[in-house]
């Protein structure tokens, strides 16, 4: 069966650490890859995407890579802040079709 | 100014009762979608729609009908609700399927509890 799997327990890291977060899927083969963060009581917002052509890519302090042979990809936030707590979910686009699938999502948690 | 705005934000309401779900979006996307949130955090798709046309509807009860009146608005109707509708509904929208990032621009969601 076709399953997204994240970190299922919640992230308790030391501000200024490097949070990693983990996405692993199987039976499935996307085109792309997407992560969003989302807030208590907010709607997820987007963060990143990598195509699968892609092994890598990042944006100020955050990095993802796309590894397809392993079937997962990985979200990297450096220097962590507490203000970086939060649920982060990772998504599949399988055929571009318009028709995302969501991890359960990882909760982060950055102490001071 | 809000991107995607949904209404309301909480709904509670008894079994058997129909509710809707307004969205409105000013981002000038074709493309709408409605995701479902339950208790556990999975967010799973349930409809798409592009320039007002149906495009997705996930295995969702008959119970659920969504209405876009236009590009810019999707709507949901549940008729006859039950305790396990009871979840966090988000609205959506992008550029269409195949063009642009794919990227979703999501609502702030609507509570919805079933007593």
């Amino acid at each position: 069966s076709q399953k997204i799997e994240q970190n299922s327990e919640a992230l308790n890291i030391q501000e200024g650490k490097t949070a990693t977060l983990t996405c692993n899927y199987t039976n499935y083969s996307p085109a792309y890859l997407q992560w969003y963060r989302q807030d208590p009581g907010r709607g997820p917002v987007f963060l990143l995407l990598i195509r699968e052509n892609e092994k890598e890519k990042r944006k100020e302090r955050l990095k993802v890579t796309f590894d397809t042979t392993l079937k997962q990809s990985l979200f990297h936030i450096t220097a962590s802040q507490p203000a970086d707590s939060a649920t982060y979910l990772c998504a599949l686009d399988i055929h571009q079709g318009g028709k995302l699938i969501f991890g359960q999502g990882t909760e982060l948690s950055v102490k001071p | 100014d809000t991107a995607v705005s949904q209404t309301p934000k909480y709904l509670v309401t008894q079994m058997g009762n129909d509710k809707s779900i307004k969205c409105e979006q000013n981002l000038g996307h074709d493309t709408m979608y409605w995701y479902k949130q339950d208790s556990k955090k999975f967010l799973k798709i349930m409809f798409s729609y592009n320039n007002k046309e149906l495009i997705i509807n996930e295995t969702v009860p008959n119970r659920f009908s969504p209405k876009s009146p236009d590009k810019a608005h999707l709507n949901l109707h549940i008729n006859s609700l039950e305790l396990g509708d009871s979840a966090v509904y988000f609205c959506a929208s992008s550029q269409p399927p195949g063009q642009g990032t794919g990227e979703l621009f999501f609502g702030e969601g609507s509570r919805l509890t079933v007593l």
